[in-house]
């Protein structure tokens, strides 16, 4: 049973427009989200999160927009760099009980191209 | 200052051994946590543990075991490895188990043959 869904495996954009990576769950629990990137060969690097209290969280080029209602979450990366190429995975947790697990999308590979 | 450092970087075995993987976290995080990254998919978590305490366990068999030292670093162990375990294994830290976000080593590949 897959909670977090990110249902497009690959996404292709031009440098310096805009990246829209989604995500959706379905575990109405779920309080607390965030986005990773990862290089091959390299682990899990955390790039922006959001609280379920915020609908929005901006860093720099990361905007992270959050529909609770909808239990949809979106990554916007403005302008796209071509070093942005990497799979992004979505993750949420549950905060307060005994433990924080992070649970995982499958992941978008992005590429940036020239 | 340091990240999470796993080691080794790459391990190779045979179905029905054991193996044993190693995580330091983070000069002065006390929670490290544990996931299994096969490949195409996002990493399953395992466990987590906090001051030497289990918090969490995934769904994962009683194959798989781990533990955490007074120095906050921590061992996962597989035993009677099958084909399926094969997989990259990364080892997260943070300050406290509820703590986030997880900062992520950059892994042990595992491969069985």
């Amino acid at each position: 049973d897959q909670q977090v869904k990110q249902n497009s495996p690959s996404l292709s954009v031009q440098e310096g427009r805009i990246s829209i990576l989604n995500c959706d769950y379905t575990n109405s629990m779920f309080d607390y989200f965030l986005w990773y990137k990862k290089y091959p060969a390299e682990g899990p690097t955390f790039l922006i999160s959001i609280s379920s209290i915020k609908d929005k969280n901006e860093d720099g080029r990361f905007t992270v927009f959050l529909n609770k209602s909808a239990k949809h979450l979106s990554l916007h990366i403005v302008p796209s760099q071509p070093g942005d190429s990497a799979v992004y995975f979505c993750a949420a947790s549950v905060r307060g009980g005994s433990n924080y697990k992070l649970t995982f999308g499958k992941g978008t590979l992005l590429t940036v191209n020239p | 200052d340091a990240g999470v450092t796993q080691s080794p970087t790459h391990l190779i075995k045979t179905r029905g051994q054991q193996v044993t993987l190693r995580c330091s976290p983070i000069s002065g995080h006390k929670s490290v946590s544990w996931y299994q990254q096969v490949l195409g998919q996002g990493p399953q978590f395992i466990f987590q543990y906090y001051e030497k305490e289990e918090r969490g366990r995934g769904n994962f068999p009683d194959r798989f075991s781990a533990r955490q030292f007074p120095n906050y670093s921590s061992e996962l162990n597989v035993n009677a490895l099958l084909l399926g375990d094969s997989a990259l294994y990364l080892c997260a830290s943070s300050l406290f188990y509820s703590n986030q976000p997880q900062h992520f080593g950059d892994g042990t590949r595992l491969s069985i043959l």
